[in-house]
C-alpha cells in the first residue's frame, strides 16, 4: 500500500527565504507523486506532479520538487519566498495497485513573515 | 459552468440526523472521491467510485454510504450523524489515467451538533 509522510505539520519562513516541505513516500511500485496547495475555504489545487521521465519538475508559482528514488522523497522547494505562498501544502502519491486512490499526507502549513 | 462543485457549502445538522452531500462534476471523468480534512490528519479517503455503480471503500468508511447512478453525481449520506463526523469534506475527480490530478470542489463544512 502507498503512503506519504511530510516531516514538520508547520514551516516558518521570511519573505525572500528558501521555502523547502519535505515528504517522503512509501510505494512497492513505481509511484506518481503530487503536491498540491489549499488556500483559506477552497478546495485543493495541483502545483506540480511526477510521473516518468526528468526527476526534476517544475510547477506554478515558482515551485519545484524532485523525485529522489534512492531517498523515497519529493520534496518541494521554492528559491525566495512570497507572502502570497502562505497556504497548506499537500504531498499526495498514487500507486497503481486497489485503484486510481490519491493518498494524501497529513499537510504542512506555510506561513511567510514580513 | 465546467468543474466540480459540492452543496451546500455550509451544514449544521443534529446528532442522529440523516445528511447528504451532493458532488456534481461536468468533465465525465471516470474516478470521483470522497475526503474528510481534520487538523493534524490531512485529508482521509472515505469512499471512492470507478464509474457509476462501482464504489468502494476507502480508509474510512463507517457512518457513510455513497451512491453513483450517474456518472456525473456522488452524493455522501451520513446516516445517523455524529459529532465525531463534524468535517470539512472534499469531493474530487479524475480521468482514469494514472498521471492525472485529481480536481477538488470548494467543500462543505459539516458541523454536527
Amino acid at each position: 500500500a502507498q503512503s506519504v509522510t511530510q516531516l514538520g505539520s508547520h514551516v516558518s519562513v521570511s519573505e525572500g527565504a528558501l521555502v523547502l516541505l519535505r515528504c517522503n513516500y512509501s510505494s512497492s511500485v513505481p509511484p506518481y507523486l503530487f503536491w498540491y496547495v489549499q488556500y483559506p475555504n477552497q478546495g485543493l489545487q495541483l502545483l506540480l506532479k511526477y510521473t516518468t521521465g526528468a526527476t526534476l519538475v517544475k510547477g506554478i508559482n515558482g515551485f519545484e520538487a524532485e523525485f529522489k528514488k534512492s531517498e523515497t522523497s519529493f520534496h518541494l522547494t521554492k528559491p525566495s519566498a512570497h507572502m502570497s505562498d502562505a497556504a497548506e501544502y499537500f504531498c499526495a502519491v498514487i500507486g497503481n495497485t486497489g485503484g486510481f486512490k490519491t493518498i494524501f499526507g497529513a499537510g504542512t502549513r506555510l506561513f511567510v513573515k514580513a | 459552468d465546467a468543474g466540480i462543485t459540492q452543496s451546500p457549502r455550509y451544514k449544521i445538522t443534529e446528532t442522529g440526523r440523516q445528511v447528504t452531500l451532493m458532488c456534481h462534476q461536468t468533465w465525465s471523468h471516470s474516478y470521483m472521491f470522497w475526503y474528510r480534512q481534520d487538523l493534524g490528519h490531512g485529508l482521509r479517503l472515505i469512499y471512492y467510485s470507478a464509474a457509476a455503480d462501482i464504489t468502494d471503500k476507502g480508509e474510512v468508511p463507517d457512518g457513510y454510504v455513497v451512491s453513483r447512478s450517474k456518472t456525473e453525481n456522488f452524493p455522501l449520506t451520513l446516516e445517523s450523524a455524529t459529532r465525531s463526523q463534524t468535517s470539512v469534506y472534499f469531493c474530487a475527480s479524475s480521468d482514469e489515467q494514472l498521471n492525472t490530478e485529481a480536481f477538488f470542489g470548494q467543500g462543505t463544512r459539516l458541523t454536527v451538533v
